[in-house]
């Protein structure tokens, strides 16, 4: 059973564009949820991160956004650079679950020049 | 930011060699370490918590036999994936978190391993 999902496995945007990155979850305990970037063979990079006490959370061309009746995060990056394109994992976490990460299973994002 | 270190970041070696993966928070004392395993193309799956000065605790499936955690201290958890063979080639990486809260996990650069 996959709690957190990202539906888009991968994405293709035009520099200068927003990127929209949508994930999806199931598990109504998860309180804390994260954005991750990963270029391959390197571990992933902390991006962002939301609290289930808010819905917005803003740092520079990343934008986190959560709706929690819905159960669904996206992260928006404008405007869209080359350097963007890597695999972006959503991950969530609950506290009563001693905050252990459940991983989605990523999309890759391809900003073209 | 906070900077976690993996090494080796490669290994290629024969089947039935115990190979060991140290993974170290630089600048800051991780409690709690946690290593994962990513298959080609898939996500990140958690393999087990690594709790210093205690026993590892696995997820389901993850055989403890075959995969040792050690977290000696504050700054260092080693894995040690024994008597390895070739389907246990996979890309291994470490996480750790400063704190016991709502931090973000912070991630080594991955191990890739190879089992001939």
């Amino acid at each position: 059973d996959q709690q957190v999902k990202q539906n888009s496995p991968s994405l293709s945007v035009q520099e200068g564009r927003i990127s929209i990155l949508n994930c999806d979850y199931t598990n109504s305990m998860f309180d804390y949820f994260l954005w991750y970037k990963k270029y391959p063979a390197e571990g992933p990079t902390f991006l962002i991160s939301i609290s289930s006490i808010k819905d917005k959370n803003e740092d520079g061309r990343f934008t986190v956004f959560l709706n929690k009746s819905a159960k669904h995060l996206s992260l928006h990056i404008v405007p869209s650079q080359p350097g963007d394109s890597a695999v972006y994992f959503c991950a969530a976490s609950a506290r009563a679950a001693g905050n252990m990460l459940t991983f989605g299973g990523g999309t890759r994002l391809m900003v073209k020049p | 930011g906070a900077v976690v270190s993996q090494h080796p970041s490669r290994v290629i070696c024969k089947s039935g060699t115990s190979v060991k993966i140290e993974c170290r928070s630089l600048d800051f004392q991780a409690t709690t370490m946690f290593w994962y395993r990513q298959f080609p193309k898939k996500s990140l799956m958690l393999m087990a918590t690594s709790n210093e000065g205690s026993k590892a605790t696995y997820e389901q499936g993850v055989e403890k036999d075959k995969f040792l955690i050690n977290h000696a201290s504050l700054t260092l958890s080693t894995l040690t994936v024994t008597s390895a063979h070739p389907e246990d080639s996979s890309f291994y990486i470490c996480s750790a978190r400063d704190g016991t809260g709502n931090q973000p996990q912070h991630f080594g650069d991955g191990t890739r391993l190879s089992i001939l």
